[in-house]
């Protein structure tokens, strides 16, 4: 079975400085797709960023990128420029793509994020 | 485009009740996925409907059931409540099943269980 870690409970960045919050995964897969989910304290939770295993090239979205590491099943999320706006919970989550494959969303525990002024 | 809109958004129940939640999608949205989130535990997959079919289901008991009507519109049912069962309930909807569909998410229902 598959399963998603995220090892940091808690984490603070200070504005404007930059954040990587890690995520580890275990599967005997091959073909997956990973994705980083916020939860703001409105409790909507909101699609980060999202990457395709088969691809070597690390997803980008403006100021947030990612570290994909295959081989380690390493998938940490690299905040830059932080912002007030970016505390919130922080989804580390994994779903199968091949045909045999349930499917399923599996979610880590979540890093909450705090941005210090 | 309205969100995705889960009604209630907090309910208190008493152990041995019985509790149905309300998830409406995205319109045009034919995949709804119901997921419950405890401190700690993060968010642990209940089950995935599309097209009024279940299509996968997590590891929860017999107590938590679900439907989805012709509209897409979904409903949750827990029986039974057991205090374990306190938690926030998301839904999440997408357009398919695709494995790298964006889910959009719900705001959720608080279910505290006394």
């Amino acid at each position: 079975a598959q399963t998603v870690t995220q090892s940091q409970p808690e984490m603070s960045v200070q504005e404007a400085e930059t954040v990587t919050l890690s995520c580890t995964y275990d599967t005997s897969e091959s073909d997956y797709y990973l994705f980083w989910y916020k939860q703001p304290p409105s409790r909507q939770m909101i699609l980060v960023i999202r990457q395709e295993a088969y691809k070597q090239q690390n997803a980008t979205e403006n100021r947030f990128s990612v570290n994909f590491q295959k081989a380690a099943k390493s998938f940490s999320l690299k905040i830059s420029d932080s912002q007030l706006g970016d505390a919130a919970m922080y989804f580390c989550a994994y779903r199968s793509a091949t045909t045999s494959g349930t499917y399923k969303y599996i979610f880590g525990t979540g890093t909450r994020l705090k941005v210090l002024a | 485009k309205a969100g995705v809109t889960q009604t209630p958004r907090y309910l208190i129940k008493t152990r041995g009740q019985q509790v149905t939640l309300s998830c409406s999608p995205i319109s045009g949205h034919r995949s709804v996925s119901w997921y419950q989130q405890t401190p700690g535990q993060g968010l642990q997959f209940l089950f995935e409907y599309f097209s009024e079919t279940q299509r996968n289901k997590g590891n929860f008991p017999g107590r938590f059931s679900g439907r989805q009507f012709s509209n897409s519109r979904s409903e949750m049912n827990v029986s039974t409540l057991e205090l374990g069962d306190s938690a926030l309930y998301l839904c999440a909807s997408s357009r398919s099943t695709t494995t790298n569909e964006k889910l959009f998410f719900g705001s959720g229902t608080q279910l505290s269980v006394l």
